[in-house]
């Protein structure tokens, strides 16, 4: 059964400054990883999508990048902004729907 | 498109009373997804269908709980009866098949908070 971590659970750094989330899962066998932000009380939006034979993704200050052969992903976050504060939810799946990570809570202080 | 549609977007009921809620997946998504999101166990996949058939409900989590889908467009999530232990988020979200079988990128709606009382 594939399990998702995320480390780690919460974040908090200064403005400015560049950051790594962390995404490992125990079956390597994934169709794509997604990474998603989520806002107090709201949706979950897309991040980028990393297809299984993909090493990385990049979309303006953000950038994931995949090594399926040990289970592992990272985001990648430049010159983070307040803006930026949110919970970061990573997600694989296979031939079975998404399983997802429990998330990392940002804060980006001003 | 107007991406993922739920409604309705709170609902606050008593216990013992039905809940309906209900989603409008992206116009041409054949997968069909319904997910709880609460504190202690995140995001938990109940349900989903593929061209409005169920195909997997392992995680709909007790008979109380029942999700039709009775046409491409339209699927209700039911709680009868509700219980306090069923407030949580309730999202919808559905995925184009551009590879065969459920694991394409989904698209989530904005959820249904439900709170039972």
């Amino acid at each position: 059964k594939q399990e998702v971590t995320q480390i780690p659970a919460a974040l908090s750094v200064p403005e400015g400054e560049n950051l790594v989330l962390n995404c490992s899962f125990t079956d390597s066998a994934i169709y794509n990883l997604q990474w998603f932000r989520q806002d107090p009380g709201k949706g979950l939006t897309s991040l980028l999508l990393i297809q299984s034979s993909q090493r990385e993704q990049t979309s303006g200050r953000l950038n994931a990048s995949l090594d399926k052969s040990s289970g592992r992903s990272t985001l990648y976050i430049a010159a983070s902004q307040p803006g930026d504060s949110a919970t970061y939810l990573c997600a694989v799946s296979g031939n079975t729907p998404l399983v997802f990570g429990k998330g990392t809570r940002l804060s980006v202080i001003a | 498109d107007a991406g993922v549609i739920q409604s309705p977007r709170h609902e606050v009921t008593e216990m013992g009373q039905e809940v309906t809620l209900r989603c409008k997946p992206i116009s041409g998504h054949d997968y069909l997804f319904w997910y709880r999101q609460t504190m202690m166990r995140g995001l938990e996949l109940l349900i989903y269908f593929n061209n409005n058939v169920p195909i997997d409900d392992s995680g709909m989590p007790e008979d109380r709980f029942s999700a039709k889908m009775p046409n491409a467009s339209f699927s209700t999530l039911k709680i009868q009866p509700s219980e306090p232990r069923d407030s949580a988020v309730y999202f919808c979200a559905s995925s184009f098949p551009l590879l065969a079988g459920p694991g394409n990128e989904q698209f989530f709606g904005p959820g249904t908070r439900l709170t039972v009382l």
